[in-house]
């Protein structure tokens, strides 16, 4: 069956600019992740959504990062004013539940000029 | 925030040479110890969960240990390939057994 996608693969902009990422997890996945890496850092956890439950923002950087969780499926993670630390791949998984084995995503790799 | 220590960095070996890498974590409110595979431009592939004190995994010519107690894993690769060179990535999770913290990874470069 199809894997986790997100969009756009890579991206490019300008400090100061928002930029939304996209995220598709697989069908029937009830839980949803946000990570990211940096580069010379491990992943970094940034936010979880499982089914209709507050998501977990603990690890969310700053107030300029938000994502939601339309429909209990596809997911945007949304960096505003972004600033050149903000560099890095953003990597989406997603699981049959909390506990279970998470699946990545290809990653989005964003540069920030 | 958990400190998870991933040695060596990097590893280059030689087609047929056997290896391992080593995961290091808090033992404290442990609940699960997660390694994937992350090759260049593609998904970090999942290769074994490990909950319990001495569980050992295998999958083909990878295999990995897991000590609870003492806070570490192994994982092993017998026979490397070129096809095997990639990230190799650690993660446990504790008390909320879905928020998993990585460590940096040991890159694997695997020479024909």
């Amino acid at each position: 069956g199809a894997g986790v996608s997100q969009s756009p693969s890579n991206k490019v902009t300008e400090k100061g600019k928002d930029v939304e990422l996209r995220c598709d997890p697989i069908s029937g996945h009830t839980a949803l992740y946000w990570y990211r890496q940096s580069l010379g850092q491990g992943l970094e956890f940034l936010i979880y959504f499982q089914g209709n439950s507050a998501p977990d923002k603990s690890g969310l950087p700053s107030d300029r990062f938000s994502a939601e969780r339309t429909g209990g499926s596809v997911s945007t993670l949304t960096i505003q004013r972004t600033q050149q630390e903000d560099s890095a791949v953003y990597l989406c998984a997603s699981s049959r539940g909390a506990r279970e084995t998470q699946y990545f995503g290809p990653g989005t790799r964003l540069l920030v000029l | 925030i958990l400190n998870v220590e991933q040695s060596p960095q990097s590893l280059h070996v030689q087609e047929g040479d056997s290896t391992n890498f080593t995961c290091s974590f808090p033992s404290s409110n442990f609940y699960a110890l997660h390694w994937y595979r992350w090759e260049t431009a593609k998904s970090p592939e999942a290769l074994f969960v490990m909950t319990l004190n001495g569980d050992e995994k295998k999958k083909g010519r990878i295999s990995a240990t897991l000590n609870t107690k003492e806070g570490y894993s192994y994982l092993y690769i017998k026979g490397s390939q070129p096809e095997d060179s990639a990230t190799y990535l650690c993660a446990p999770s504790g008390g909320s057994n879905y928020k998993l913290t990585f460590g940096k990874g040991t890159l694997l470069t695997v020479n024909p």
